[in-house]
């Protein structure tokens, strides 16, 4: 089936450590996106990236690197530097092709210090 | 002023009543509007999206635009227990980017 896998599905954090988080999609698509949702708010875009090696910041980035080496995979980085990393971690991507259609998510992955 | 402000909640309603879920918006470039729904603990799934004046209807789901306004809502007819979600009004735009509203929390109850 095609589709948006996001793997850990939880994933704990040391102190000072660095973790990736990983997004695989199967759909084509040309788009892809990292958001972070906490709780009671909206999502948040982290960053996004609509065609291989290349990606732009969002309005929250710093604390977090990405890249997208291959059409498929866009993988988020969350950095000692990001102090407050607990959140659901959403990606998203888009068949880019046709502005105005949708965005659709993975699963997310539910970060948390330990 | 937010971007995207949505009616605040908790909006509770029985079961096989209309409910009614409203944003206002502040870019008018706006130019594609999605209400996407999220179970607790879940991702957002797409429900419906709009993008002329007017409404669209698809099953029990209807949104409505006016961009004069910058208004965008949506109704759910016969509202049922499995319809207690939280649903997010989105903005998009030509490059892609897309603005979430906060949300509203709706509780169907029997």
């Amino acid at each position: 089936d095609g589709g948006i896998t996001q793997s850990p599905k939880y994933l704990f954090r040391k102190e000072g450590q660095n973790v990736t988080l990983s997004c695989e999609q199967n759909l084509n698509h040309d788009a892809m996106y990292w958001y972070r949702q906490d709780p009671g708010q909206g999502l948040r875009l982290i960053y996004y990236s609509q065609i291989v090696n290349d990606f732009q910041k969002g309005d929250i980035a710093e604390g977090y690197s990405v890249s997208r080496e291959k059409k498929e995979s866009f993988p988020l980085t969350v950095t000692s530097a990001q102090k407050n990393p607990t959140a659901f971690y959403l990606c998203a991507s888009r068949g880019d092709r046709v502005w105005n259609q949708p965005q659709h998510f993975g699963d997310g992955t539910r970060l948390s210090i330990l | 002023q937010k971007e995207v402000e949505q009616n605040s909640g908790p909006l509770s309603v029985p079961e096989g009543a209309i409910a009614s879920l409203n944003c206002t918006y502040s870019d008018r470039g706006s130019q594609s509007f999605f209400w996407y729904r999220q179970y607790s603990g879940k991702s957002p799934e797409l429900i419906m999206f709009i993008y002329s004046n007017g409404d669209k209807e698809d099953g029990r789901f209807t949104a409505q635009l006016n961009k004069a306004s910058q208004y965008v809502s949506l109704l759910i007819r016969d509202s049922q227990p499995s319809d207690s979600a939280t649903y997010l009004c989105v903005l998009g735009t030509s490059y892609g980017k897309l603005t979430f509203g906060q949300g509203t929390i709706l509780t169907v109850h029997p």
